[in-house]
């Protein structure tokens, strides 16, 4: 079954902890992206990663961190630096520009609560 | 960097007539542009996408136009139905150069049409 898989769905963290998203994709795809997603703001670039071990900062990198070790997975941090860090989280992954078919799909999102 | 703004924030339809959502983009490089539908509770999905080298494409009851000039790019679904109810999102990606893919996204049009 090939997808893109974001855990948990909900997050719970308390104020000064760091705490990390997962996401995997097992479709083979090199482009990965995290957005934030508020209401009435769309969805905001975090982070995206073109190939494993590079990634460039997005729109609102502050106070997020990634990583790119493998393929499959894409993990972003929310460090206590992210002074608001409550918000609806997605993941997406696509192949890059070098092939015809670009779209890009979507885990089903991480929901972060800062208690 | 690139900016894509949305408009309408908001649309209300009457079941049966036609709804049209757009967008602008600032960068020139950007050749691509998908537009996702994001039902309540779920993940954006791609409903259609254009290149910039195609000013219209057409899917049943979903078209989407651009123009590169003017830097616009619009969604029509025609023949409304209820199930066509959600948040619309446009996007754009630069895909000139391999290390320079960031996909974009407008702010998103809640769409509801009306029984």
């Amino acid at each position: 079954d090939g997808g893109i898989t974001q855990s948990p769905k909900y997050l719970f963290r308390k104020e000064g902890q760091n705490v990390t998203l997962s996401c995997e994709q097992n479709l083979n795809h090199d482009a990965m992206y995290w957005y934030r997603q508020d209401p009435g703001q769309g969805l905001r670039l975090i982070y995206y990663s073109q190939i494993v071990n590079d990634f460039q900062k997005g729109d609102i990198a502050e106070g997020y961190s990634v990583s790119r070790e493998k393929k499959e997975s894409f993990p972003l941090t929310v460090t206590s630096a992210q002074k608001n860090p409550t918000a609806f989280y997605l993941c997406a992954s696509s192949p890059t520009y070098r092939f015809m078919n670009t779209e890009a799909f979507f885990g089903q999102g991480t929901r972060l609560t800062v208690v | 960097g690139e900016n894509v703004e949305q408009h309408p924030s908001t649309l209300s339809v009457q079941e049966g007539d036609s709804a049209v959502i757009k967008c602008t983009y600032s960068d020139s490089a950007s050749n691509y542009f998908p537009w996702y539908k994001q039902e309540l509770g779920k993940r954006p999905q791609l409903i259609i996408d254009i290149r910039s080298n195609v000013g219209e494409k057409k899917d049943q009851r979903i078209a989407v136009t651009l123009n590169k000039t003017a830097k616009h790019f619009s969604l029509h679904i025609t023949e409304t139905q209820p199930e066509d109810s959600a948040v619309y999102f446009c996007a754009a990606r630069r895909g000139i150069n391999f290390g320079n893919e960031k996909l974009t996204f407008g702010t998103g049009t809640r769409l509801t049409i009306i029984p």
